[in-house]
This record gives C-alpha cells, structure tokens and sequence, in this order.
C-alpha cells in the first residue's frame, strides 16, 4: 500500500484564502519535508521538518512524528502560490526518502 | 554554490536505444538519489547512494535500469534497452544525510 497519503489530491482557492494540506505517513518514520513544484519545474524544499512547528513568511509546517502525520499550512494564498506540494518521509532505519502523489493547488484571482 | 547538475536536460531516443543520464550532487553530499517521475505514477525511487554504495536498487526497476556511482561527485543512470514506458522525467537528487534534499532540474526523456 502507499506509504504516503495526501489530501486533498487538488484545491482552487480565491487568492487571499487559506489553505491546509496534509500528509499521513503509514510507517515509522525519522523526518519529513514539504517541496513545492511549479508546472514543468523542478522540486524546491520548502521545509525540512523533523518535527513540531515551522514558519516561513506565510507557510506554516508541523510534524506529530509519533501520529505520523504533517500538515502545511498557506495563509492569505497569492497566484503564484499555484503549484503541486508534495511531501516525503526519511523511513526509520535509514534514510530512503519516499514522496506522496502531491496536491495540486491553484490560486485564482 | 552549485546545486545538483543534471545532464542532459532533454533526450529523445528510439526504442531500443541505451541512454546515459548524468548527475553531479551537491559538493560534500553523501545521498545521492534517482527518482523518475510521471503524471499517473508520480515519484518513484529508482536508486539511493550513500557515500558511492548502493542502499536500494529500486525493486521493479532493476531489469533495465543500472545506476552507478564512481565517485561522490557523479552518478550516472543507464537505461537499457529503453521502452516507449520509460518516458518521463529522470530527477536525481542529494544531500548530507538526514537532512534537506536539493533537486536538479531533470532529465527530460521521451522514447518513440
């Protein structure tokens, strides 16, 4: 089964909402990251996030390692936030790094 | 600071062919990791590096994909013989272990 689940799969927002995105985890894990994809790009880290809380400008990250879960946080979304958001888990025992299907976010005006 | 430095960034082959991707990590990295990454599949892992020594072969994908790493400065992935399947955006990425992973910018391949 997939060890990583996202939700939601996509999300249109009216630029200036927010917006909540989660990451569950099925296994065991030391750390996890949040990247950001633009269409035909690359992938940027947004967060190494080991665990708890973690801002930058207007994302918000946070880790409960031992309920598997992670959740990113946009707040006042701009158009150029558009993109998918993927997040990966470091497995325990080593240092395998395996992403989930990603949530496409578009921001409209 | 160079980042990760993938080449070539576009490649089309004939079916059958052999291809060579290329990738040099960030300086001082010892993980080195292949992903390849379509629409339907998303990212996949093909191979994982750590300091030159092979950590996982990627399972399915061991049959026609081969990637080595000579030294700690560069990777390659050999595709062969490549399939009209294996289109899709070859990612490689590394970091310092437990920590940040930096991505290059893809090797785009389109096999007919």
């Amino acid at each position: 089964g997939q060890q990583v689940q996202q939700s939601p799969t996509s999300l249109v927002l009216q630029e200036g909402e927010n917006a909540e995105l989660q990451c569950n985890f099925s296994t065991s894990l030391n750390s996890m990251q949040w990247f950001y994809q633009r269409p035909g790009g690359s992938l940027v880290s947004v967060f190494y996030n080991p665990s708890g809380t973690k801002q930058s400008g207007r994302l918000t990250s946070t880790t409960v390692i031992k309920e598997r879960r992670s959740s990113l946080h946009i707040s006042s979304s701009q158009i150029t936030d558009s993109g998918t958001y993927l997040c990966a888990m470091e497995r325990a025992g080593g240092y395998k790094v395996v992403f989930g299907s990603g949530t496409r976010l578009l921001v409209s005006p | 600071d160079a980042g990760v430095t993938q080449t070539p960034r576009h490649e089309v082959a004939e079916k059958g062919q052999t291809i060579i991707l290329k990738c040099e990590p960030v300086s001082g990295h010892n993980d080195l990791f292949w992903y390849r990454q379509t629409k339907i599949q998303g990212l996949e892992l093909l191979s994982y590096f750590r300091s030159k020594s092979l950590m996982e072969d990627g399972g399915a994908f061991k049959d026609r994909f081969k990637a080595e790493m000579l030294n700690s400065s560069f990777s390659t992935l050999k595709i062969q013989p490549t399939e009209p399947k294996d289109s899709a955006v070859y990612l490689c990425a590394s970091s310092a272990g437990g920590n940040t992973l930096y991505f290059g910018e893809g090797s785009r391949l389109i096999v007919v």
